[in-house]
């Protein structure tokens, strides 16, 4: 089983609406988690992370927490075509070898 | 503030060859992870460094290796290049990664292997 999954999409919605992006991990021990945005050609950057059961708003973005089901979501809301990108889910998982693990990532486009 | 720098951003090499990727991060951070990027496997750790230490190492082939200089200025190196190891390789440098997870990712450096 893969540490981190997401839905590799692409996912298509139009502008202003609602983007939902999931993502599921194994290690039940994993305490922290990471949503990381990638445009085409660039590389990965921190938009929010979240610690606690529940939601985590940050400006149009919220996180979503889940650990008894072990999911973690991101919402965007009033989605823009400048959020075009895949967005990277990542788990800080414990065990041993301590490290951040990312899934294959989702790809969003917003369309005009 | 300048960001985390990666050279060379592009080489080409053959297989058997060996290549050596050079990573500078943020003026402070003394820890530097270093991901192999595809579109199949997506990001996919190779290892992390810390105060010239290895803290981490992912699950990739000894012919992946890495060090940490004084200065946290990282090399990572490959040796017996092989096709599936071209790739964008990417090194991220952080105060503390394994705590705060903030990840400053450098431009990559694009590897093709012939």
């Amino acid at each position: 089983q893969k540490e981190v999954e997401q839905n590799s999409g692409p996912l298509s919605v139009p502008e202003g609406a609602i983007a939902s992006l999931n993502c599921t991990y194994s290690d039940r021990g994993s305490q922290s988690f990471f949503w990381y945005r990638q445009y085409s050609g660039k590389s990965p950057e921190l938009i929010m992370f979240i610690y606690s059961n529940g939601d985590k708003e940050d400006g149009r973005f919220t996180a979503q927490l889940n650990k008894a089901s072990q999911y973690v979501s991101l919402l965007i809301r009033d989605s823009q075509p400048s959020d075009s990108a895949t967005y990277l889910c990542a788990v800080r998982v414990q065990g041993g070898s301590e490290k951040l693990v990312f899934g294959k990532g989702t790809k969003l486009t917003v369309n005009p | 503030k300048a960001g985390v720098t990666q050279t060379p951003r592009y080489l080409i090499k053959t297989r058997g060859q060996q290549v050596t990727l050079s990573c500078s991060p943020i003026s402070g951070h003394r820890s530097v992870s270093w991901y192999q990027q595809t579109p199949g496997q997506g990001l996919q750790f190779l290892f992390e460094y810390f105060s010239e230490t290895q803290r981490n190492k992912g699950n990739f082939p000894g012919r992946f290796s890495g060090r940490q200089f004084s200065n946290s200025r990282s090399e990572m190196n490959v040796s017996t290049l092989e096709l599936g190891d071209s790739a964008l390789y990417l090194c991220a440098s952080s105060l503390l990664a394994w705590i705060t997870g903030e990840l400053f990712f450098g431009e990559g450096s694009r590897l093709t292997v012939l």
